[in-house]
């Protein structure tokens, strides 16, 4: 059964600082890995989604890798800012049978970007 | 504007008084899923729907019921629910079939069971 694991826990960072996310999976065998964030008291927001066959996906500030062999991934942050302060959320796809996919989730890291 | 809804945002209630969540999406998804998440447990699977009339249990579906009769709705039943399932719920949808694309999800239902 697949694990997702996202190390650290917890995160706190000053203004403008880059920094990386981990996320480590047990299974290589994966669809692909998606990246969320979620605020207090919100849902979800999808912030990438890296097929099996991608190394990388970015959007603005953000960069997610992918490395499958080593069951790892990782999310960049450039440059952030008090407003990236959310949990953030690793989950990989894999493929569960009859036509279906399972979306296995992380505990998530929550980041604090001090002004 | 796309997006998944559920009502109700919040819940409180007793042991053994049925409820329902509602959840619904306006894109056209085939699959729809539910989750619930509990601090140190984060989120785990409790039912799944790849179309119409298909539903299939998840990693947690003891204690849970749902139906799709509607492809837009995708309703979560607790007929006799227990303190165990005070939990945030959320509703996610996948314009894929078996749920392997970018999952959308609602804004979640926070639900107390006394």
């Amino acid at each position: 059964k697949q694990e997702v694991t996202q190390i650290p826990a917890a995160l706190s960072v000053p203004e403008g600082e880059n920094l990386v996310l981990n996320c480590s999976f047990t299974d290589s065998a994966i669809y692909n890995l998606q990246w969320f964030r979620q605020d207090p008291g919100k849902g979800l927001t999808s912030l990438l989604l890296i097929q099996s066959s991608q190394r990388e996906q970015t959007s603005g500030r953000l960069n997610a890798s992918l490395d499958k062999s080593s069951g790892r991934s990782t999310l960049y942050i450039a440059a952030s800012q008090p407003g990236d302060s959310a949990t953030y959320l690793c989950a990989s796809h894999a493929y569960s049978g009859a036509g279906s996919y399972q979306l296995t989730f992380g505990k998530g890291t929550k980041l604090s970007v001090i002004p | 504007e796309a997006q998944v809804t559920q009502n109700p945002r919040y819940l409180i209630t007793v042991t053994g008084k049925k409820l329902t969540v509602t959840c619904s999406q306006n894109m056209n998804h085939e699959y729809m899923s539910w989750y619930r998440q509990d601090p140190g447990l984060g989120l785990r699977q409790i039912y799944y729907s790849m179309n119409v009339e298909v539903t299939d249990k998840g990693d947690v579906p003891e204690g849970y019921k749902v139906s799709r009769k509607e492809k837009r709705n995708f309703p979560l039943i607790l007929e006799s629910p227990s303190p165990n399932q005070t939990s945030l719920y959320f509703c996610a949808s996948s314009s894929s079939a078996g749920g392997s694309d970018t999952q959308y999800f609602g804004p979640g239902t926070r639900l107390t069971v006394l």
